[in-house]
């Protein structure tokens, strides 16, 4: 049972727009920065979307990310097949003096 | 270029000890706050153990805590994890990772570089 929630799978056909929510509480999300992460099979992790809603260098304006209040969402249009990976939320806990991760997201495009 | 090397994973039984090492290229590392997470096999993402840039600052999941210690060395760019009293449960691949903050209330920001990760399996 991971502390932020997010939904096991999602899917979208090519080029149509995918949201994956993560949702916490005010220990957690409400009072610290989100990242995102893109894992695609058998590699490491990567850095999608730092402090809420900034990208890397190098990641395309494809993937955004919001929070609003507990909660809070990756956004990629234009779904490409490469797009294909788990997603990862992540953010301090400031009760469990922990980091905390959502547990992950399955993009499939259909 | 950035560059993270994890080493040290292996298959080791219940109750025995193993050192992580990463290694670290590529940028200032005495100025990165260093990180562990872990996957186990066809599961999400955990976090293990931070340590601030000068080692003034640890922190572990309550899972590990008493278990795992975390260091570094900054003239070596290294990063260990000395694993102790190990369980089945601790099987999963081990990824270093750099983070930006560290302080005595938080100790993320974000992992913005990753190592490609090393095995631990543990079971007799």
């Amino acid at each position: 049972q991971s502390v932020l929630t997010q939904p096991p799978s999602v899917s979208a056909a090519p080029g149509q727009k995918v949201t994956i929510s993560c949702s916490g509480s005010s220990s957690n999300i409400g009072n610290n920065y989100v990242s995102w992460y893109q894992q695609l099979p058998g590699t490491a992790p990567k850095l999608l979307i730092y402090d809420n809603n900034k990208r890397p260098s190098g990641i395309p304006d494809r993937f955004s990310g919001s929070k609003s209040g507990t909660s809070a969402t990756l956004g990629i249009t234009g779904l490409q097949t490469g797009d294909e990976a788990d997603y990862y939320c992540g953010t301090w806990d400031s009760s469990l003096s922990a980091v905390v991760f959502g547990g992950g997201t399955k993009v499939t495009v259909l | 270029e950035v560059q993270l090397v994890d080493s040290g994973g292996g298959l080791v039984k219940p109750g025995g000890s193993l050192r992580l090492s990463c290694a670290a290229s590529g940028f200032t590392f005495s100025d990165y706050t260093m990180t562990w997470v872990r996957q186990a096999p066809g599961k999400g993402l955990k976090w293990v153990s931070s340590i601030s840039s000068s080692s003034y600052y640890i922190y572990y999941a309550d899972s590990v805590k008493g278990r795992f210690t975390i260091s570094r060395d900054n003239a070596k760019n290294s990063l260990f994890l000395q694993m102790n009293s190990l369980r089945a449960e601790d099987t999963a691949v081990y990824y270093c990772a750099t983070d930006r903050y560290c302080s005595s209330t938080s100790c993320f920001d974000y992992f913005d570089y990753w190592g490609q990760g090393t095995l631990v399996t543990v079971s007799s």
